[in-house]
């Protein structure tokens, strides 16, 4: 079936404007998470669902960074006010059911994010 | 917290020589243990995974051991291609937890 896909795979947006990335993640997978890879900082967490549980935000660098998602399926990532130090590139990956660590998990292919 | 501490970068080795990329991790528990790589261009893959101590994971003639005593899971492979230039992450996953990753290696093979 089909992997983990990710829109769009680049967004440039002006500093202060607001932005979604979606995630699309692998059919049954009940866990979903994003990361953000940038320079000097690799790979972060940035957010957790796993089923109907609430999130584990964690990761989250500011109040202007928040997820959803939808179904347990579909997830958004809202950036307000974007700032420079957002450009990053944001990976989602999800797994089976994180109980298990051994489970791998899936990544897309990532939403290239350029602040300017 | 946890944390992984991986072989700064970059590496350059000739086609045909041995890899060892060192990874080391401070975790609780026993987490789950993930190199994963990602090619020019392309997403995040798992390349070879251990769940438990003395595990050795390998794939595509890569391998890694995870040693427990050392809190380990170095990566080596006997004969490097130039299609193996690439980044690679070391990786541990807690139970029921997110992935933390390492800096990223990136592997350069000449022919």
């Amino acid at each position: 079936g089909a992997g983990v896909s990710q829109s769009p795979s680049n967004k440039v947006t002006e500093k202060g404007k607001d932005v979604e990335l979606r995630c699309d993640p692998i059919s049954g997978h009940t866990a979903l998470y994003w990361y953000r890879q940038s320079l000097g900082q690799g790979l972060e967490f940035l957010i957790y669902f796993q089923g109907n549980s609430a999130p584990d935000k964690s990761g989250l660098p500011s109040d202007r960074f928040s997820a959803e998602r939808t179904g347990g399926s579909v997830s958004t990532l809202t950036i307000q006010r974007t700032q420079q130090e957002d450009s990053a590139v944001y990976l989602c990956a999800s797994s089976l059911a994180p109980e298990r660590s051994s489970y791998e998990q899936y990544f897309g292919p990532g939403t290239r994010l350029t602040v300017t | 917290g946890d944390s992984v501490t991986q072989m700064e970068g970059p590496v350059t080795l000739s086609e045909e020589a041995f890899l060892t990329i060192n990874c080391t991790y401070t975790a609780t528990g026993y987490p789950s243990l993930f190199w994963y790589v990602q090619y020019p261009g392309e997403g995040l893959q798992l390349l070879l995974k251990a769940t438990k101590a003395d595990d050795k994971g390998s794939n595509k003639g890569f391998e890694a051991t995870y040693r427990k005593e050392t809190t380990s899971f170095h990566l080596e492979k006997g004969s490097v291609q130039v299609s193996d230039s690439a980044v690679y992450f070391c990786a541990l996953h807690p139970f029921g937890r997110q992935l933390t990753f390492g800096s990223g290696t990136q592997l350069t093979v000449l022919p």
